[in-house]
């Protein structure tokens, strides 16, 4: 079945580590996107890919990196920048058609620190 | 700027009551909208979208009208069920690569 497979289900950080958090998928989409979801606050868009090797900040990049060397592979690093990681984090992907673009997502990764 | 708003939740109701929530955008140009929902501990599915003016997005008994006069895209259905409670999001579009830009949610729970 074609889908969006985050892991870890769940993350925990120490103080002053940087985590990376896994997405991939397999529909083929050209696009991908990080979100990050607090309660009561909906999402945030922290990176996103519209190509490989090709990536652009977000609304809230700061103390995030991100990598697209493969097409089906956007990896998120949570760094020992970031003080307040504690989230949920959603990864999406599109087909890159535009504005009536669908994004499909994953299941999450929810990031506590220790 | 662009936004989405949306009615704070949560929503409670009984079992087969009708539910509105209300969406409401701010964008330049013609936006797409989106309805997704969201179950306990899972990502977000789409549930319906809209395009253009007057589109009615339909999805599982839930329908949204795309009203640019008013500029809304609220969400009904009229006979909600206990598997229905989730976090509903609407979000939008403006960018030609679709950026989506979402409302705070909104937690509807059904009780039998």
């Amino acid at each position: 079945d074609g889908g969006i497979t985050q892991s870890p289900k769940y993350l925990f950080r120490k103080e002053g580590q940087n985590v990376t958090l896994s997405c991939e998928q397999n529909l083929n989409h050209d696009a991908m996107y990080w979100y990050r979801q607090d309660p009561g606050q909906g999402l945030r868009l922290i990176y996103y890919s519209q190509i490989v090797n090709d990536f652009q900040k977000g609304d809230i990049a700061e103390g995030y990196s991100v990598s697209r060397e493969k097409k089906e592979s956007f990896p998120l690093t949570v760094t020992s920048a970031q003080k307040n990681p504690t989230a949920f984090y959603l990864c999406a992907s599109s087909t890159r058609q535009g504005a009536r673009d669908i994004q499909y997502f994953g299941a999450g990764t929810r990031l506590s620190v220790l | 700027g662009n936004s989405v708003t949306q009615m704070e939740g949560p929503v409670t109701l009984s079992e087969e009551a009708f539910l509105t929530i209300n969406c409401t955008y701010t964008a330049t140009g013609y936006p797409s909208l989106f309805w997704y929902v969201q179950y306990p501990g899972e990502g977000l599915q789409l549930l319906l979208k809209a395009t253009k003016a007057d589109d009615k997005g339909s999805n599982k008994g839930f329908e949204a009208t795309y009203r640019k006069e008013t500029t809304s895209f609220h969400l009904e259905k009229g006979s909600v069920q206990v598997s229905d409670s989730a976090v509903y999001f609407c979000g939008m579009t403006t960018d030609s690569w679709g950026k989506l830009q979402f409302g705070a949610g909104t937690q509807v729970v059904v009780t039998p």
